[in-house]
C-alpha cells in the first residue's frame, strides 16, 4: 500500500517568514495530493491540491509543488500570519473518487510567531 | 446549518463497554467516511460508504462495525472499548466524483479509561 512521510513534524517561522513542509509518497499510482489544515481544536479543512497533470499550483500565499519523478510533493506558505499556525496535513491518493483511499501524511505542527 | 454533525463531542467511558458514535451530514453527499486521530494526530482512514455500501475497510478490529441507515447518516459502533481505542473519530462526507472535498465533522473525542 501507500506510505506518506512528512517532514518536519514542527515548525516554528517568524511572522512574515515563509514556511515549507514537505512529503515523500511511495506508490507510483497515486496521482492526487491534497493538502489539510487543521487548527486547534477543529476539523481538517482542504486548503489545496495537485494533480499528477501539473507540477506547481499556487492560490494566494499557499502553493504546493509536485515531481513525480521523485516522488515528492511540498507546501509553500509566504508571508505567514499567526492564523497560519494549525496542523498541516498532506495526502495522496490514487484518484478522486470514492473508493480511492486517501493516505494521510504524519502531520506538521506549523507555529508562527509574531 | 449545511454541515456535518457528530454526536457526541466527548465520551469517556471504561473498558470494555460499547459506545456508538453518530455521524450526519445535510450537504447531499453520497459518501461518508470515518477517521481515527491518534494522541500523535496520525490520521488513519478506517471505513467508507458510498450510498450506503461499504467501499474502504481498512484493517481495524472487528469491535469496530459501522452502519450506514442510509446516505446521510453513518454511525460507528464501537464494542469492548480498550484503552487503545482512546482518539478523535472524525466523520467525513463528500461527493463520489470529488473525494478530495472531503468536509469533516467537529469530531469526538473517545476516552477509554
Amino acid at each position: 500500500g501507500e506510505n506518506v512521510e512528512q517532514h518536519p513534524s514542527t515548525l516554528s517561522v517568524q511572522e512574515g517568514d515563509s514556511a515549507v513542509i514537505k512529503c515523500t509518497y511511495s506508490d507510483s499510482a497515486s496521482n492526487y495530493f491534497p493538502w489539510y489544515k487543521q487548527e486547534l481544536g477543529k476539523r481538517p479543512q482542504l486548503i489545496i491540491d495537485i494533480r499528477s497533470n501539473v507540477g506547481e499550483k499556487k492560490d494566494q500565499r499557499i502553493a504546493v509543488t509536485l515531481n513525480k519523478t521523485a516522488k515528492h510533493f511540498s507546501l509553500h506558505i509566504t508571508e505567514t500570519q499567526p492564523e497560519d499556525s494549525a496542523v498541516y496535513f498532506c495526502a495522496a491518493s490514487k484518484g478522486q473518487s470514492a473508493g480511492n483511499q486517501f493516505y494521510f501524511g504524519t502531520g506538521t505542527s506549523l507555529t508562527v510567531i509574531p | 446549518d449545511t454541515a456535518v454533525s457528530q454526536t457526541p463531542k466527548y465520551l469517556v467511558t471504561q473498558m470494555g463497554n460499547d459506545k456508538s458514535i453518530k455521524c450526519e451530514q445535510n450537504l447531499g453527499h453520497d459518501t461518508m467516511y470515518w477517521y481515527k486521530q491518534d494522541s500523535k494526530k496520525f490520521l488513519k482512514i478506517m471505513f467508507s460508504y458510498n450510498n450506503k455500501e461499504l467501499i474502504i475497510n481498512e484493517t481495524v478490529p472487528n469491535r469496530f462495525s459501522p452502519k450506514s441507515p442510509d446516505k446521510a447518516h453513518l454511525n460507528l459502533h464501537i464494542n469492548s472499548l480498550e484503552l487503545g481505542d482512546s482518539a478523535v473519530y472524525f466523520c467525513a462526507s463528500s461527493n463520489s466524483g470529488r473525494a478530495y472535498e472531503q468536509y469533516f465533522g467537529p469530531g469526538t473525542r473517545l476516552t477509554v479509561t
